[in-house]
């Protein structure tokens, strides 16, 4: 399966700044994903981040405040920007390396706005 | 969206004993998955189903693909102090290429 790396691992932040996330993988592939998980929740989904067309938003989610580029098949970067303590999540990437069976996720960032 | 009911919330079992928790949706998904996360890492696939009715093993987890499309639970026997972590149900739903998750199961073993 493909490995991922994700950084920076945690960071600690000020109310109103943004923050880029990275993501890069060892292989090509085409979908990469995008999902935040607040303290003591579940996984939800962020975006989809599509290499060469702007990411697919979920409900609740938009552009302006979740920025996400993917300028090729092994990279994409997520920004949290203006950021609030209710940012304060782990934001993890994920991808689907084998055509839907091989789903894959970084270790995460660990976000905390102060 | 959709949601995934998964249960129990958490378990507290004795070292040695054998653990089954579930997942149910209100639609059919093409794929369910089961992964265990431990603390300030990200999510590990333990074990992935693609048929209905399919029962796949991964050393002492077992998990099935409900014949209805619409479940799936994992087994875990002779739990170890290790086994110890969050376990999320997975589904992917046609047409979608992104995966739903349930609320997860916390599941610590006395040793």
């Amino acid at each position: 399966s493909a490995v991922i790396s994700q950084k920076p691992s945690r960071d600690i932040c000020q109310r109103g700044t943004s923050l880029t996330i990275q993501c890069q993988v060892d292989s090509q592939v085409t979908m990469m994903f995008w999902y935040r998980q607040q303290p003591g929740q579940s996984l939800t989904l962020i975006a989809t981040a599509n290499q060469g067309s702007e990411a697919t938003y979920e409900s609740g989610f938009v552009i302006d405040k979740f920025p996400i580029s993917r300028p090729n098949l092994t990279f994409s970067t997520l920004t949290v920007s203006n950021m609030s303590p209710e940012d304060s999540s782990i934001y993890l990437c994920s991808v689907d390396a084998r055509g839907g069976s091989g789903y894959t996720f970084g270790s995460g960032t660990r976000l905390t706005v102060v | 969206g959709q949601q995934l009911n998964q249960s129990p919330q958490s378990m507290f079992i004795q070292e040695g004993e054998d653990v089954s928790m579930n997942c149910t949706s209100s639609s059919i998904f093409n794929t369910w998955l089961w992964y265990k996360q431990d603390p300030g890492e990200g999510p590990v696939l333990l074990i992935a189903l693609y048929k209905a009715g399919e029962l796949t093993s991964n050393g002492r987890l077992t998990a099935q693909f409900g014949i209805t499309r619409k479940d799936s639970f994992l087994n875990i026997s002779a739990s170890i102090p290790s086994d110890v972590g969050i376990y999320f149900c997975a589904g992917q739903e046609t047409g979608r290429r992104a995966l739903t998750f349930g609320s997860g199961t916390r599941l610590q073993v006395q040793p």
